[in-house]
C-alpha cells in the first residue's frame, strides 16, 4: 500500500531559526515529491516539485532534498519568518498515465517570536 | 492571472441531500483535480481531469462524481450526503499533465452535513 509518513506531527521553533520536516514514502513506482505550505483555512501552495533525478530543490528560504534510495525527503527552512506557521504537507505520486497522489498528514509548524 | 475559484465557499446541508460544487481553473489550465480535506484522514484525491475527461480516480464510492466543461471548468457532484462526507474539498489546476506541471490550489469550499 502506498503510504507517506511525515514527521514531526507539530513542531514549535523561536524567529530566526533553522527547522527540517521529514518525509518519509512507500509510494511505487515513483514519479516525483511535492512539498506544500497550508495556511490555515486555506488551499495549499506549492513550494518544491522533485522528479526522481533531482535530489536538491530550492525556493527561497525553502530547501528540500530527495534520496530516491532510501525513499525519503526533507524540507529545510532556513531563518523562519512568523509567516511560516502553516501546514507542510509532503505529496508522493506515482508513475505512468495514473499521477496519483498520496498525501503526508502534514507537519503543523509554529514559529514564535 | 486570476486565481482557482471555487463556488460556494461555505455550505451547510442535511443527510440525504445532494450536493453541486464548482470549480474555475486558472485560464488556460486544462487539468483539474479534487481533493478531500478532513482533520481525521487528511489530504485524499478524488479524481483528476483533463480536456472533459476523468484520467484518474481515488477511492471513493460512486456517491461522489464529477465533470469537466469545454472551458475547463469542472464540477463535482456528492449524492446522498453522509456525515462523514463535512470536509474541505480543494480543487486544483494544472497546464498539463506532466510531473513537472505546478497544481494550483483554490480557497475550498468547507461542506458541513447536518
Amino acid at each position: 500500500k502506498n503510504q507517506v509518513e511525515q514527521s514531526p506531527q507539530s513542531l514549535i521553533i523561536l524567529e530566526g531559526k533553522n527547522c527540517t520536516l521529514q518525509c518519509n514514502y512507500t509510494v511505487s513506482p515513483f514519479s516525483n515529491l511535492r512539498w506544500y505550505k497550508q495556511d490555515t483555512g486555506r488551499g495549499p501552495v506549492s513550494l518544491t516539485i522533485m522528479t526522481f533525478s533531482e535530489n536538491t530543490k530550492s525556493n527561497g528560504r525553502y530547501t528540500a532534498t530527495l534520496d530516491a534510495d532510501t525513499k525519503q525527503s526533507s524540507l529545510h527552512i532556513t531563518a523562519s519568518q512568523l509567516s511560516d506557521s502553516a501546514s507542510y504537507i509532503c505529496v508522493v505520486s506515482t508513475l505512468g498515465g495514473s499521477y496519483i497522489p498520496t498525501f503526508g498528514r502534514g507537519t503543523s509548524l509554529i514559529v514564535h517570536p | 492571472k486570476a486565481g482557482v475559484t471555487q463556488t460556494p465557499r461555505y455550505l451547510i446541508k442535511t443527510r440525504g441531500q445532494q450536493v453541486t460544487l464548482s470549480c474555475s481553473p486558472i485560464s488556460g489550465h486544462r487539468s483539474v483535480s479534487w481533493y478531500q480535506q478532513t482533520p481525521g484522514q487528511g489530504l485524499q484525491f478524488l479524481f483528476e481531469y483533463f480536456s472533459e475527461t476523468q484520467r484518474n480516480k481515488g477511492n471513493f464510492p460512486g456517491r461522489f462524481s464529477g465533470r469537466q466543461f469545454s472551458n475547463s471548468r469542472s464540477e463535482m457532484n456528492v449524492s446522498t450526503l453522509e456525515l462523514g462526507d463535512s470536509a474541505l474539498y480543494l480543487c486544483a489546476s494544472s497546464f498539463g499533465r506532466r510531473p513537472y506541471n505546478e497544481q494550483f490550489f483554490g480557497p475550498g469550499t468547507r461542506l458541513t452535513v447536518l
